[in-house]
């Protein structure tokens, strides 16, 4: 069956521009989580969405939003970057719990803000 | 907030040599994970331990999670060039979400 998609995989942006990164949970996985990872920082968590509804956010700033469309597919979008937004960003997806079914990850959209 | 340490955070070995990693914490965890993550790919999930003084095997793979449940290792028996990458170690932050530790990064050169 078909892994978890991300699109773009790779983004440049400059400074005070905003970008919307794209991912497609496995068929039947309902909760999908975004990740931050940055090799001082690691995997830092940003936010879950479980059938449409955000059920857990990270401590990331208002800048990072998301969402989750009827269909499981998920969005999240950066508003003002800043360099240091400069990171590979990782969506997961899992049948219903992390904690109880493991994640699959997507292979990550690589943001490059200049 | 529960923190999972790692280390070392980085192993460069030769082909054939054993090795284990470790990943502690002060909390305790319902679960343990581990994931490898290869250069340009996500991790990928290898194990889950849940029982206090479990072990599991995975080919030449071999996790073990404490009996008190706040450390884990990794131990890999003769190490391939295949076996390099990013090797993290992730615990529950809540029902639905985890945390993870920032890895142990090992290098198996030929």
């Amino acid at each position: 069956k078909a892994g978890v998609t991300q699109t773009p995989r790779y983004l440049i942006k400059t400074r005070g521009q905003q970008v919307t990164l794209s991912c497609s949970p496995i068929s039947g996985h309902r909760s999908v989580s975004w990740y931050q990872q940055t090799p001082g920082q690691g995997l830092q968590f940003l936010f879950e969405y479980f059938s449409e509804t955000q059920r857990n956010k990270g401590n990331f700033p208002g800048r990072f939003s998301g969402r989750q469309f009827s269909n499981s597919r998920s969005e999240m979008n950066v508003s003002t970057l800043e360099l240091g937004d400069s990171a590979l960003y990782l969506c997961a997806s899992s049948l219903e719990s992390a904690f109880r079914h493991g994640y699959t990850f997507g292979s990550g959209t690589r943001l490059t803000v200049v | 907030t529960q923190l999972l340490e790692q280390s070392p955070q980085f192993l460069s070995i030769q082909e054939g040599e054993n090795l284990t990693v470790y990943c502690n914490s002060s909390s305790v965890f319902s679960s343990l994970q581990w994931y490898r993550q290869e250069p340009g790919e996500g991790p990928v999930l290898l194990v889950t331990v849940v029982t206090g003084g479990e072990v599991k095997k995975l080919k030449r793979l071999t996790f073990q999670f404490g009996d008190a449940r706040k450390d884990s290792s990794l131990h890999i028996t003769a190490a391939q060039p295949g076996d390099t990458g990013l090797y993290l170690c992730a615990g529950e932050a809540g029902y639905s979400t985890l945390t993870f530790g920032k890895g142990t990064m090992l290098l198996v050169s030929p």
